[in-house]
């Protein structure tokens, strides 16, 4: 069956360290792979989607970045958080074949 | 881009009591899906539904396409339902899924 996992669950990190949230797909090859964060409020805001290894599209200029270096894995990352950046960090997937999408269990992010 | 709105904001309702949800849209789209956020932050994918109407025991779901709406009914509640309900929609391909605001449903016992 097909799974996502993210990790880790919960992260608290000082102003001015780097991030690093992995998230991983198992039983589907070649997915569409997504990053959502929901700030404070309620509404999901799309940072990064890949549509294949290497292929990043951005949506929102800020301090973030997303790789994608194998089929399957997905990373965000920061070279140095600021406040702002706290939020709740969801990873998603789809196939080609079927548009739905399937999320993560998140990981909420504190900046201190 | 695509706009999506959702209402009401919140609700609250005593359990055992019916709801419908709302989620208008600003373009023809190709997928539309409602998920439910849960206390833990989850979000759980309720139904697929660009068009037509679904059924999952006390939860239905119908997509009107041509007028741009879809509605999400909520028989007999009850508190598990709480939590945030939202909307997203988008084309088809490669165009990612854009979030309404969501309603914030409590449900009392």
């Amino acid at each position: 069956s097909q799974t996502i996992h993210q990790w880790p669950a919960t992260l608290v990190q000082p102003v001015g360290s780097p991030l690093s949230l992995e998230c991983t797909v198992e039983g589907t090859s070649n997915p569409n792979l997504y990053w959502y964060r929901q700030a404070a409020g309620r509404g999901l805001q799309l940072l990064f989607y890949s549509v294949g290894i290497g292929q990043i599209s951005s949506e929102v200029p800020q301090n973030l970045s997303a790789s994608r270096p194998q089929d399957r894995q997905f990373i965000l990352s920061s070279k140095k958080l600021l406040l702002s950046d706290s939020g709740f960090y969801l990873c998603a997937w789809r196939t080609s074949s079927f548009y739905g999408y399937t999320f993560g269990s998140g990981t909420r992010l504190t900046v201190v | 881009g695509i706009q999506v709105e959702q209402s009401p904001p919140d609700l609250i309702l005593q359990e055992g009591a019916n709801s419908t949800l709302r989620c208008n849209f600003s373009d023809s789209v190709n997928n539309l899906q409602w998920f439910h956020q849960n206390p833990w932050g989850q979000l759980i994918n309720l139904f697929y539904i660009p068009s037509g109407t679904k059924q999952n025991g006390r939860l239905s779901a119908t997509t009107v396409a041509t007028e741009r709406y879809s509605l999400l009914y909520i028989s007999s509640s009850q508190t598990t339902d709480s939590g945030v309900y939202f909307c997203a929609v988008g084309y088809s391909g490669n165009t990612p899924l854009v979030f309404g605001k969501g309603t914030r449903l409590s449900v009392i016992a």
